[in-house]
Parts: structure tokens; sequence; C-alpha cells
């Protein structure tokens, strides 16, 4: 298995441009959840959802950003407009639970967006 | 909602000694623990998790121990090696459930000595 796909790797935008970060999870998982990583902060859970449905977005800053999962293979996380604060890495993760969506996450290797 | 603190947020230890992260935690109902690690440039990995039944797991080098009564939970590796050198996380939940989340630490840099 390939393991959770991030795209791209690195993202370089100018301020108030729109930024779209993507995910394929692994096959079969039913859970995927979208985090933030910075210094200050360190890991911060923006939104999860269980079989495509969206379950908790309380961690999402801002109206600025939305996630959305069209289907079981792919998730969006979206951030219209940027601002620098935003700049941070950014991970999508995982997990086969259907009715356990805290147990056993995979990360992707992350996507590290910079804001100028 | 709950609260995980962890400590130290650096460590250095030399090749083949122990080493220790400790982690508290705020909510009693809490009853699922595991550690990540990450290595430089990647997302965080899964290396081991216990249960609140359980008051000791290991796997090799590597083990894990739960004081329920105090809220603390610690990672110890032994016999360390110039891999085990990364960033390792606790984290903490309230079981299984579809509305239970992880709430991480702060993080420990570990720096393996050679």
């Amino acid at each position: 298995d390939a393991g959770v796909i991030q795209s791209p790797r690195h993202e370089v935008t100018e301020m108030g441009q729109e930024v779209t970060l993507r995910c394929k999870p692994i096959s079969g998982h039913n859970s995927l959840f979208w985090y933030r990583q910075t210094m200050m902060r360190g890991l911060e859970l923006l939104i999860y959802f269980n079989n495509n449905v969206p379950i908790d977005d309380s961690g999402m800053p801002e109206d600025r950003f939305s996630a959305k999962m069209p289907n079981a293979s792919f998730s969006t996380l979206k951030i219209q407009p940027s601002e620098p604060r935003d700049s941070a890495v950014y991970f999508c993760a995982s997990s086969p639970g259907l009715f356990a969506t805290n147990e056993k996450l995979f990360f992707g290797s992350g996507t590290q967006l910079s804001v100028l | 909602g709950e609260n995980v603190e962890q400590h130290p947020s650096t460590l250095s230890v030399q090749e083949g000694d122990s080493a220790v992260i400790k982690c508290t935690y705020s909510d009693s109902a809490s009853n699922y623990f595991p550690w990540y690690k990450q290595e430089l440039g990647k997302g965080p990995q899964l290396i081991i998790d216990i249960r609140s039944n359980v008051g000791e797991k290991k796997d090799q080098r590597i083990a894990v121990t739960l004081n329920k009564t105090a809220k603390h939970f610690s990672l110890h590796i032994t016999e360390t090696q110039p891999e085990d050198s990364a960033v390792y996380f606790c984290a903490a939940s309230k079981g299984r459930g579809v509305d239970e989340k992880l709430t991480f630490g702060t993080g420990t840099r570990l720096t393996i000595i050679p």
C-alpha cells in the first residue's frame, strides 16, 4: 500500500491567493483527518470525516478554511484567501476504524505551506 | 476538554542508554494512549499504544507504562540507537467512538548521541 498520499509537498503562495491541499487516504480506511502543525501550537486537529461525512470541524480556525470529502478516496482542504499566519505543515491522516476513529492513525508526509 | 502535557521538550542521550518521556493527562475518562514518532520531513507514525485496562506494554526496545491514579503515562526506549532520533508525541482520548478525538502532547525532540 502506498500509504496516505498528499499533494503538493510544498506550496508557496502570496497572501490573498486560494490554496488547495489534496489527500488520498489509504484504501479501505473509514476516517480521514486534517491536522496543522506549527512550532507554536503543535499538532492541531482541524477537521475529521467518518465515512465521508464531516464529524467535527470545530478546529477549523476561520471561515477561510473549508474541507470536503466527495468520496472515500479523496479529500481537499482549501484556504481562501490565504494569510501569512496560515503558514504551517498540513497533514492528512486516515484510520481504518468505522466506529473507532481515533485509533491507529496513518499520516501522510504533509504539505509545507508558505504564505508570503 | 482533555489537556495533555509532555516532558521534556528536548532530550539527549548517549547511544545505548535509555530514554524516558513522560506525559500527564487531565481527563480521568481517557482510556487510550498512543505514542507517535515523527522523523524529519515525515508525518507522525504510530509506534505503540496502550489502553487503560493494561499497566504496561512492551514491543522490543519500546515500552509504555500507565498510572491511571496519577493520570500519567511514559514511553521508555532502551538500548537507544541513532535511528531513534526523532520527535515523539504522546496522545490521549476517551477510547472508541466516532466522536472521540485524540489530544496530542507538545512533543519531545530526542537526540541520540553516537
